[in-house]
């Protein structure tokens, strides 16, 4: 099946500070791609839909200055945490569509964990 | 979407079929119904979808009613691997924008 990569799968920052997170589709171009956050023992929680070469749509309550998407090319998007707190570690994932299918399937990446101290 | 209802947790001893429900009593015509798990601590992986008939793969079987309005989706010979929260989810037909909403989903624990 198609392949969706993230990276970094962990990291830790210091209060204050601001994460890059990437997520590339390996074998496939994905003009939607989709970040979700998950907290512990909670489900995946959509925060924003991503789409190449426009602005990203984000969900009721996401601040979208706190969490910029880019998705500069049809592999990949990133999500930048900015001022990092620690209310904001959690697990993020990104997932994607391939373009060429209309059902319906994502295919998802490993997740990154974030902690800020 | 249509919203789904399912079994908080659930066990099965190593080797049985694991039979997981799932109630979308109020699923439209043109929604299709797709099942996902997610292993502790990594991203959810497809297992199947299906719209109106019974499906399988090399992973499960899903059952479909005929009326639609609910599922079930069967590992035949479940291993100590297939613990993991499962995710029934129905998505329209075209919803290619559309990201998919996580219900709580039913945790499946296979007992050795």
């Amino acid at each position: 099946g198609a392949v969706v990569s993230q990276h970094p799968s962990r990291v830790i920052c210091k209060s204050g500070t601001s994460v890059k997170i990437e997520c590339r589709s390996l074998d496939f171009q994905a003009t939607t791609m989709f970040w979700y956050r998950q907290f512990p023992k909670q489900s995946l929680m959509l925060m924003a839909t991503s789409n190449e070469g426009s602005k990203a749509t984000y969900e009721q309550g996401v601040e979208k200055d706190k969490f910029l998407i880019n998705h500069a090319s049809l592999t990949l998007s990133t999500l930048t945490v900015t001022s990092a707190h620690p209310e904001d570690s959690s697990f993020y994932i990104c997932s994607a569509r391939a373009t060429s299918v209309i059902t319906g399937e994502l295919f998802f990446g490993e997740g990154s964990r974030l902690t800020v101290l | 979407d249509a919203k789904t209802t399912q079994p908080p947790s659930m066990d099965c001893a190593e080797g049985r079929a694991a039979n997981l429900p799932c109630n979308h009593s109020t699923i439209s015509g043109n929604e299709y119904v797709y099942w996902y798990r997610q292993i502790h601590s990594q991203g959810p992986q497809y297992i199947i979808h299906g719209l109106k008939n019974n499906e399988t793969n090399e992973m499960a079987s899903l059952i479909i009613t005929e009326d639609r309005k609910s599922s079930t989706l069967i590992l035949p010979h479940a291993t100590l691997r297939d613990t993991a929260v499962y995710y029934c989810i129905a998505l329209r037909s075209g919803g290619g924008a559309d990201g998919l909403t996580f219900g709580k989903g039913t945790h499946l624990i296979i007992q050795p």
